[in-house]
């Protein structure tokens, strides 16, 4: 059974810092690209970052690009989001999620849409 | 990358259908076929849906269905139940800077 679960959110002040982690488990994480996508309280999905299966390739949306950094450790089966420069409107719960691949000849086909998220971890910017 | 157009909230009775839109550009929905869509329950993770505009997910009714004409993109729901009450969300591969871009959500109300 694949299981994401998110942890290191918390309350942190404008200008602060905060690392996120996502544990994975059921599936063979190296395999696949993962991605952080977030939602402010009452508000909708974000897409924020994504990495690919050997983390050689990284991905930023315009509004956290040279701020955050997406990390993965294939051999802990773990994805990290590292928030700097925190904002007010950083503030959402985030989640990690799996890039939905199709296995064709052993090899993982993209599908372009994410088939397993966690339950999220609620990062709040305030003073 | 400004986020796709969906309508706010739509509405319909038990076994009826609807439809939600959901509206890019040529830079995302126009240019690929791969629109995917979540459902999302109050304090729940979003759940795919569709993946590649029309293609459904193991496990997931079909009752859902999408298509894609020009920059907009529909995901239908027919027979509608009240569990099929939720938010719903589509989104759109955007290239390989951007790559994802969300819509703006709907909420689906079962009258």
């Amino acid at each position: 059974e694949v299981q994401l679960v998110e942890s290191g959110g918390g309350l942190v002040q404008p200008g602060g810092s905060l690392r996120l982690s996502c544990a994975a488990s059921g599936f063979t994480f190296s395999s696949y690209a993962m991605s952080w996508v977030r939602q402010a309280p009452g508000k909708g999905l974000e897409w924020v970052s994504a990495i690919s299966g050997s983390g050689g390739s990284t991905y930023y949306a315009d509004s956290v690009k040279g701020r955050f950094t997406i990390s993965r450790d294939n051999s802990k089966n773990t994805l990290y989001l590292q928030m700097n420069s925190l904002r007010a409107e950083d503030t959402a719960v985030y989640y990690c999620a799996k890039d939905f691949g199709v296995t064709i000849f052993g090899v993982v086909i993209p599908q372009y849409s994410f088939d397993y998220w966690g339950q999220g971890t609620l990062v709040t910017v305030s003073s | 990358q400004s986020a796709l157009t969906q309508p706010a909230s739509v509405s319909g009775s038990p076994g009826q259908s609807i439809t939600i839109s959901c509206t890019g550009t040529s830079s995302d929905v126009g240019s690929y076929n791969l629109v995917s869509w979540y459902q999302q329950h109050p304090g729940k993770a979003p759940k795919l849906m569709i993946y590649e505009g029309s293609k459904r997910p193991s496990g997931v009714s079909n009752r859902f269905s999408g298509s894609k004409s020009g920059n907009t993109a529909s995901l239908t729901i027919s027979g509608l139940q009240a569990e099929d009450e939720a938010d719903y969300y589509c989104c759109s591969y955007a290239g390989s800077s951007t790559l994802y871009v969300f819509g703006t959500g709907t909420k689906v109300t079962v009258l």
